[in-house]
């Protein structure tokens, strides 16, 4: 049984680029959610999606950032037009069931901007 | 000892000891608490979780305690080795909403 996949694990983009990032769940979780992490912080909440909705964004950034998670495929976060600022680790985490409860994380995308 | 640094606060302890990491969490309404480990480079993975109507659950080698009066969770570890050197972060459920991190704190076991 996998766990959390996520790919690309090291993602270099010059700034104003696109950068996407993609998870895929663990088998049978529905609900998947998206972490950031800078170095040496904590994992900060940016959204929380189940099949094809989006259930909280509260930690979104209001521009340039969005995130899907499609019927079919993986969740994809997305960043237009990149800054220095967004370069982070993003976490993405799955879960079966909806809040409370353990989130299964994969082992991370990490952007550069250069 | 324990120290805070400019990034994050560092324990450091002797291999064999117990390890206790402390964590003050923010909000009087949340009801479930959950502990992870995160090694360099790598994804954060489950340690043990509590709920809100206990006080005290034990795991293999790990113990949380939950003290709601003054909003505080602490991990202990016993017989700590090596291989538990890492970044732990304590988070928290307030019914639906997804877990909020803690800051972290950073395990150094000194051989």
């Amino acid at each position: 049984n996998a766990g959390v996949m996520q790919n690309p694990r090291h993602l270099v983009r010059r700034r104003g680029q696109e950068a996407r990032l993609r998870c895929s769940p663990m088998k049978g979780h529905s609900h998947v959610y998206w972490y950031r992490q800078l170095p040496e912080e904590g994992l900060k909440f940016m959204v929380y999606l189940q099949k094809e909705n989006i259930i909280d964004e509260s930690g979104m950034p209001k521009e340039r950032f969005s995130a899907e998670f499609p019927k079919e495929g993986p969740s994809i976060l997305r960043i237009q037009q990149v800054v220095r600022g967004d370069s982070a680790a993003y976490f993405c985490a799955s879960s079966p069931d909806r809040p409370p409860g353990e989130l299964f994380f994969g082992e991370g995308s990490r952007l550069t901007v250069l | 000892g324990e120290s805070v640094g400019l990034h994050l606060p560092t324990l450091s302890v002797q291999e064999g000891d117990n390890s206790i990491i402390n964590c003050a969490y923010s909000n009087s309404a949340s009801d479930y608490f959950i502990w992870y480990k995160q090694e360099s480079g790598k994804g954060p993975q489950f340690i043990i979780d509590i709920r809100s109507n206990m006080d005290k659950r034990q795991g293999q080698r790990v113990t949380v305690l939950l003290n709601k009066t003054v909003k505080h969770l602490s991990l202990q570890i016993a017989a700590t080795q090596p291989g538990d050197s890492a970044v732990y972060f304590c988070a928290e459920n307030m019914m639906v909403a997804p877990l909020v991190f803690g800051k972290g704190t950073r395990l150094s076991v000194i051989a």
